[in-house]
């Protein structure tokens, strides 16, 4: 099974900055990889799928990068609506989800 | 719109069963592959299962946690995907979403465009 390991779990920053969350898969996965944005109490909305391509509708203050075993997904520019808990996922085999990282605003 | 309405959660006792069931408005699951994944209380997300397309063979795909207790079944007819769940444990517990792949005209691929809004599963004696 391919594992996939996020930093850090919980992170705090400030309206404005630039936040980066990393996704470590345990065997290469290629591009195939996604990043889901979970509000609290409401289902997961994917944000990017393979590794860099933002979903329609996605603020382009959200990017992607990253192919094979690293990936990043980047906020540029917090905003208070970005308040929420990102999974990245692994679906080169089957689906896999990273443990999340939790956004805070300062 | 698109829109997937999960239902059939319940409380229900070790060893027990349920049958849960995703209803899909705007769209036909005719050609969708549809899965389920689940999030534990104040746990991260995991994969449960996934239905293909009849086209695809209507095949079925399980994490090893619930293989072999767990299947997927659709009704194209009823615009229905339904999760049967059996010998239930304490760790079942969770919100179970139902939720589609992305498909392209030639391919669908295993990364989730929409999502119901969850059911909740408690397994408890």
């Amino acid at each position: 099974d391919i594992q996939m390991t996020q930093s850090p779990s919980t992170l705090s920053a400030s309206v404005g900055d630039r936040v980066t969350i990393t996704c470590r898969a345990s065997q290469s996965i290629s591009i195939w990889l996604a990043w889901y944005q979970q509000k609290p109490g409401k289902a997961p909305k994917l944000l990017i799928y393979k590794a860099s391509s933002l979903e329609s509708g996605v603020p382009s203050r959200f990017s992607g990068s990253g192919s094979g075993t690293e990936f990043t997904l980047t906020i540029s520019g917090l905003q208070p609506d970005d308040l929420a808990t990102y999974y990245c996922s692994q679906y080169n085999t089957y689906v896999t989800f990273g443990g999340g990282t939790k956004v805070e605003i300062k | 719109e698109v829109q997937l309405v999960e239902s059939g959660g319940g409380l229900v006792k070790p060893g027990g069963s349920l049958r849960l069931s995703c209803a899909g408005y705007g769209f036909s699951f005719t050609n969708a592959w549809v899965s389920w994944v689940r999030q534990a209380p104040g746990k991260g997300l995991e994969w449960v299962g996934r239905i293909k397309s009849k086209t695809d063979g209507e095949t079925t795909d399980f994490a090893a946690p619930v293989k072999g207790r767990f299947t997927i079944s659709k009704d194209d007819s009823k615009n229905t995907v339904y999760l049967q769940m059996n010998s239930l444990k304490a760790e079942d517990t969770a919100v179970y979403y139902c939720t589609t792949h992305y498909c392209s005209s030639t391919n669908c691929y295993n990364y989730f465009d929409y999502w119901g809004q969850g059911t909740q599963v408690a397994v408890s004696s």
